[in-house]
């Protein structure tokens, strides 16, 4: 099946600093979306990416399937962007579900 | 509107003991999936209902993992005679239509630990 590598798989940053996340995956996608956990476990998606590029504030996202990675921005990280952040995928393969990332885990210093 | 839920909240109990999970999905999401979120890991898909179509249950671990949804309403997932392995944090979520073009909407989770 299809591999959905994230990197770093740990981050720690000084409030104020810009990250950026990766995501890589093994084979054709038809969807790729971005989520947050937070540290009381819930789950936001950040962005719906299949292909481009999408701005959302201080975060924007860039997926380019054709070389079959995606990466997340934080800019201005503020201590209520830590915590995990997965890329997950529906392989064209096989539609119905995601197929998740192992996650990022983000903590952010004041 | 209201978001997706998800009761209990935490669940404890003994080894062997059935557990019934619930899930309320966004008013007019015609998709609803079950995962499972182990300690410190990424998720793993359960099963999928879109519809009245047959789910999805590719994703189930074994036997003792059975859900059901009727029409585009609530679902339960239930696990018989669990196990020790079985304890994690169940997610439900939710999509307008099907994970090809739509987003997922996540619960906030039942988190089950079996003794």
């Amino acid at each position: 099946g299809i591999q959905v590598e994230q990197s770093p798989p740990d981050l720690i940053l000084q409030e104020g600093a810009n990250s950026t996340l990766r995501c890589n995956f093994s084979d054709s996608v038809n969807n790729l979306q971005w989520f947050h956990q937070n540290p009381w476990g819930q789950l936001i998606n950040l962005f719906y990416i299949p292909s481009g590029t999408k701005q959302n504030g201080r975060l924007s996202a860039t997926t380019v399937a054709t070389e079959r990675y995606s990466l997340l921005y934080i800019s201005s990280s503020q201590t209520t962007d830590s915590g995990v952040y997965f890329c997950a995928v529906a392989p064209m393969e096989y539609g119905n579900k995601l197929v998740f990332g192992a996650g990022t885990i983000l903590r952010v210093k004041s | 509107g209201a978001g997706v839920s998800q009761s209990p909240s935490n669940k404890v109990t003994e080894k062997g003991k059935d557990v019934e999970l619930r899930c309320d999905p966004i008013s007019g999401h015609t998709a609803l999936y079950w995962y499972r979120q182990r300690l410190g890991q990424g998720l793993e898909f359960l099963i999928y209902f879109q519809g009245n179509s047959a789910p999805d249950k590719s994703g189930l671990p074994s036997d003792r993992f059975s859900a059901e949804r009727t029409g585009e309403s609530v679902s339960t997932l239930t696990i018989q005679r669990t196990q020790q392995e079985d304890s994690a944090v169940y997610l439900c979520a939710s999509s307008l239509g099907g994970v090809w073009t739509d987003t997922q909407y996540f619960g906030p989770g039942t988190r089950l630990t079996v003794l």
